[in-house]
């Protein structure tokens, strides 16, 4: 089946740094990718969604400037943190989908921000 | 807003016998739903999916249910093993290409 990865698997940073984390499909070109963040015991909830060589479309109460969104191929989207804080600590998941409408979904980041 | 939710947060199971996992739904625009399974750390991952114009549909060891009069739907597992301990989500989509609505999540746990 497709394979979507993500990197780093979890990262430790500083308060006020900046945290870019990579989702990449490994065996399919996705066209659409989707950023979630997952608070402990809680469900995903969607951040943003990026189509290759677009601008994202972020879900309301996501602050665009803080969390920036590249997709600059088809194989890559990257999630950029700016300015991390505590609150910003979390598990951040990245689907892909190709053409067909299945979504795969990534491992998951675990952003731990002190 | 509009939004899928779960009825149980937690669910205890004796090894080998059935569980049954329940979400309601709220939007009626919905064009299909899905079940993840989310173990500890990971992504979650695909168990089944079912269309708006479906019932039921079976695969290996789970079966989903879907109510459109009541607005429900459920995941089967079958003689549940250990393995199968993990927080299900059920999901929903308004359409095929279209963004995904996660449901609160249940845990499932696993008794020997």
């Amino acid at each position: 089946g497709a394979v979507v990865s993500q990197h780093p698997s979890w990262v430790i940073c500083k308060s006020g740094t900046s945290v870019k984390i990579e989702c990449r499909s490994l065996d399919f070109q996705a066209t659409t990718m989707f950023w979630y963040r997952q608070f402990p015991k809680q469900s995903l909830m969607l951040m943003a969604t990026s189509n290759e060589g677009s601008k994202a479309t972020y879900e309301q109460g996501v602050e665009k400037d803080k969390f920036l969104i590249n997709h600059a191929s088809l194989t890559l989207s990257t999630l950029t943190v700016t300015s991390a804080h505590p609150e910003d600590s979390s598990f951040y998941i990245c689907s892909a989908r190709a053409n067909t409408d299945t979504q795969y979904f990534g491992p998951g980041t675990r952003l731990t921000v002190l | 807003g509009e939004s899928v939710g779960l009825h149980l947060p937690t669910l205890s199971v004796q090894e080998g016998d059935n569980s049954i996992i329940n979400c309601a739904y709220s939007n009626s625009a919905s064009d299909y739903f899905i079940w993840y399974k989310q173990e500890s750390g990971k992504g979650p991952q695909f168990i089944i999916d079912i269309r708006s114009n479906m019932d039921k549909r079976q695969g290996q060891r789970v079966t989903v249910l879907l109510n459109k009069t009541v607005k429900h739907l459920s995941l089967q597992i079958a003689a549940t093993q250990p393995g199968d301990s993990a927080v299900y989500f059920c999901a929903e989509v308004q359409n095929r290409d279209d963004k995904i609505i996660f449901g609160k999540g249940t845990r499932l746990h696993i008794l020997p």
